[in-house]
């Protein structure tokens, strides 16, 4: 079965570039989530999606930041313009509805290497 | 104060030795609690969730302690391929956010 698939693996672009990230989640998942990772901070998360629905967006770092999940099946995180310290690995995760017990797993995709000049 | 509270380590442990992880969290409000493994330059994957009773996969035995708040990983017997970055995870009720640690890094040598 086809997991959360992200594109690109890698990007390296000069600053003041606008960047796109893409991803498309698991067939039938209801959850989208967007995350950030870096050394320092770890692991957070930007924003997520019901059903195409942005939920939270209280994550999202700034104006210059952006999502979308048009339909079911592709979501993609903009950034205009980059700058440098937005260099982190970036990742999309799934998961199905949580349930009462919100014991679903997220399955994150192999996640995009962003390098800002 | 961070949400989810790891020790970073590294912890650099033996082939064969026993190995325990603990985490806190700070919110009371917190239902769902997992462990998720990172393998270096990977993708976060579900390790196991952690039930209030306690339970166990194989090597893996995973607690809860809401009093205390805080929640264990032990690995036991353990493998060079457990050699990875255990994150430590916690849901608050009543959304469907997960809050991640920042990880505790595993070394396990021959």
């Amino acid at each position: 079965d086809a997991g959360v698939i992200q594109s690109p693996r890698h990007e390296v672009t000069e600053m003041g570039q606008e960047v796109t990230l893409r991803c498309k989640p698991i067939s039938g998942h209801d959850y989208l989530f967007w995350y950030r990772q870096t050394m320092m901070r770890g692991l957070e998360l930007l924003i997520y999606f019901n059903n195409n629905v942005p939920i939270d967006d209280s994550g999202m770092p700034e104006d210059r930041f952006s999502a979308k999940m048009p339909n079911a099946s592709f979501s993609t995180l903009k950034i205009q313009p980059s700058e440098p310290r937005d260099s982190a690995v970036y990742f999309c995760a799934s998961s199905l509805v949580s349930g009462a017990a919100g014991k679903q797993p997220q399955h994150f995709g192999d996640g995009t290497r962003l390098s800002i000049l | 104060r961070k949400e989810v509270e790891q020790d970073p380590g590294p912890f650099n442990v033996p082939e064969g030795a026993t190995v325990a992880f603990n985490c806190t969290y700070s919110n009371s409000a917190s239902q769902s609690f997992f462990w998720y493994r990172q393998d270096c330059r990977k993708e976060p994957k579900l390790l196991m969730s952690v039930y209030s009773s306690g339970n166990e996969d194989g090597r893996f035995t995973a607690q809860l302690n809401r009093a205390s708040q805080y929640i264990s990983l032990l690995i036991r017997d353990s493998k060079l391929s457990d050699s990875a970055t255990y994150l430590c995870v916690v849901r608050q009720l009543g959304t469907d956010k997960l809050i991640f640690g920042t990880g505790t890094r595993l070394q396990v040598f021959p």
